[in-house]
């Protein structure tokens, strides 16, 4: 079993629609990071959390400790936000991915 | 500071030929990673130096692999004798040694071997 699980593994949706990841992992953590990567692009860090709940434009992350979950969700979606969304937590000091989330946003 | 820096962004390569590829981390930062990710799949991780020391190789880092950190600022990745698969995207990070604290990631350099 992966550490890190994350669904969908794929997700289409109409422009506008408020979308959500979803991230569980097994084990205890210290942070948690949400990422984003485009396609033959490099990755770009949209959150870091360790409890709690954090906000950036339209994007929303959560996270729950106790039940191991993480959601991230991006309200009034837009095309430009079609990309691979990955979690990654901190073990021990190093970092472990999620195998993504491939998000098209269709106008 | 203008983050973290890796060179080259890509790299094409005859299948033999050694490669090697640079990854400037941002400055106060002691800990530096690297990780390869292959296509639809997200980051494995090779290997991570806590400022000049090596303190973990993943067994996908062969004998083919080295990564060095000699001042325990920049890094280098090397890859001798280049295969097919060793096409990827190779990602370096960066982080301080302390709780919470968050990672910055380079925008990779991506190599194809032909």
């Amino acid at each position: 079993k992966n550490e890190v699980e994350q669904s969908p593994q794929n997700l289409t949706a109409q422009e506008g629609e408020f979308i959500t990841i979803n991230c569980s992992y097994s084990v205890g953590i210290s942070a948690l990071h949400w990422l984003q990567q485009h396609p033959g692009g490099g990755i770009v860090s949209l959150f870091m959390l360790s409890s709690g709940k954090k906000k950036h434009g339209r994007l929303i992350a959560t996270i729950n400790i106790q039940e191991k979950h993480s959601s991230l969700h991006i309200t009034a979606s837009h095309p430009r936000d079609s990309a691979v969304y990955i979690c990654a937590v901190i073990i021990a000091g190093k970092i472990i991915f999620g195998k993504g989330t491939r998000l098209h946003i269709l106008p | 500071d203008t983050g973290v820096s890796q060179n080259p962004r890509h790299k094409i390569t005859k299948r033999g030929q050694n490669v090697t590829f640079r990854c400037d981390p941002i400055s106060e930062h002691n800990r530096l990673y690297w990780y390869r990710q292959t296509l639809g799949q997200g980051p494995e991780f090779l290997t991570y130096f806590q400022n000049e020391a090596q303190l973990e190789k993943s067994r996908l880092l062969s004998d083919r692999f080295s990564a060095e950190r000699p001042k325990g600022s920049f890094s280098t990745l090397e890859i001798q004798r280049t295969e097919q698969g060793d096409s990827a995207m190779y990602l370096c990070a960066s982080s301080l040694s302390r709780a919470g604290y968050g990672y910055t990631f380079g925008s990779g350099t991506r190599l194809t071997v032909v």
